[in-house]
């Protein structure tokens, strides 16, 4: 059975940090595109990131280049996100997902974790 | 980025009866390998996500064939041929055509 279980969001303080971690079991990530997307309390899907199997090549929406890192570590099947200088508009709930494309791909997620609420306030 | 426009965003319907949401894209999602890079999501009350619909017509595994998805280039739509109670929540189209992957608003179903 697949599952992705996301850890680490809470409160952080503007300008702050977080790392979030997605732990995945029923497959091996380094065989699958994975990413984040979140939703900010009562609003709507935003993509946030995504890395390819093809390279490893990274792609981030334009609100956190520079500022947000997605890695994995495939010995542990776990995808991070490490998140420098938040801001208050990047509270929302985070999803971690995966996409069944292998390659330089990153189409279509079929599977979504239950989310870790990340909220920056003062 | 590509814009994706859903209608509408409000959307009663009576248990029994057919409902149709519309999505239009600002940029042709169809990829010259002749997939069109569109997929369907609903979101229930407190849950994450669940697809629907990807490459703008493919069920997903699980998905009750009542759901329908058709459409190509830049006009799509999601079809229920009989909504039922469980339908209830929140659509949305989204694109991988390119990045930044981007979403729909949502359409929100509701049982009248």
């Amino acid at each position: 059975e697949v599952q992705l279980l996301e850890s680490g969001g809470g409160l952080a303080q503007p300008g702050g940090s977080l790392r979030l971690s997605c732990a995945v079991s029923g497959f091996s990530i380094s065989s699958y595109a994975m990413g984040w997307v979140r939703q900010a309390p009562g609003k709507g899907l935003q993509w946030v990131s995504a890395v390819v199997t093809s390279g490893g090549v990274t792609y981030y929406a334009a609100a956190v280049e520079g500022r947000f890192t997605i890695s994995r570590d495939n010995s542990k099947n776990t995808l991070y996100l490490q998140m420098n200088s938040l801001r208050a508009d990047d509270t929302a709930v985070y999803y971690c997902v995966k996409s069944p494309c292998i390659g330089n791909c990153y189409s279509t997620f079929d599977y979504w974790g239950q989310g870790t609420l990340v909220t920056v306030s003062s | 980025d590509i814009v994706m426009t859903q209608s509408p965003l409000s959307l009663p319907v009576t248990p029994g009866e057919p409902a149709s949401i519309s999505c239009r894209s600002s940029q042709s999602l169809l990829h010259s390998n002749g997939n069109n890079y569109l997929d369907w999501y609903l979101q229930k009350s407190g849950q994450s996500p669940q697809l629907l619909i990807h490459l703008g017509s493919n069920r997903a595994p699980g998905v009750p064939d009542r759901f329908s998805g058709s459409g190509s280039g830049t006009d799509f739509t999601l079809k229920i041929s009989r909504v039922e109670a469980e339908d209830v929540g929140v659509y949305y189209c989204m694109q991988a055509r390119q990045t930044p992957v981007t979403f729909g608003q949502g359409t929100r179903l509701e049982i009248k």
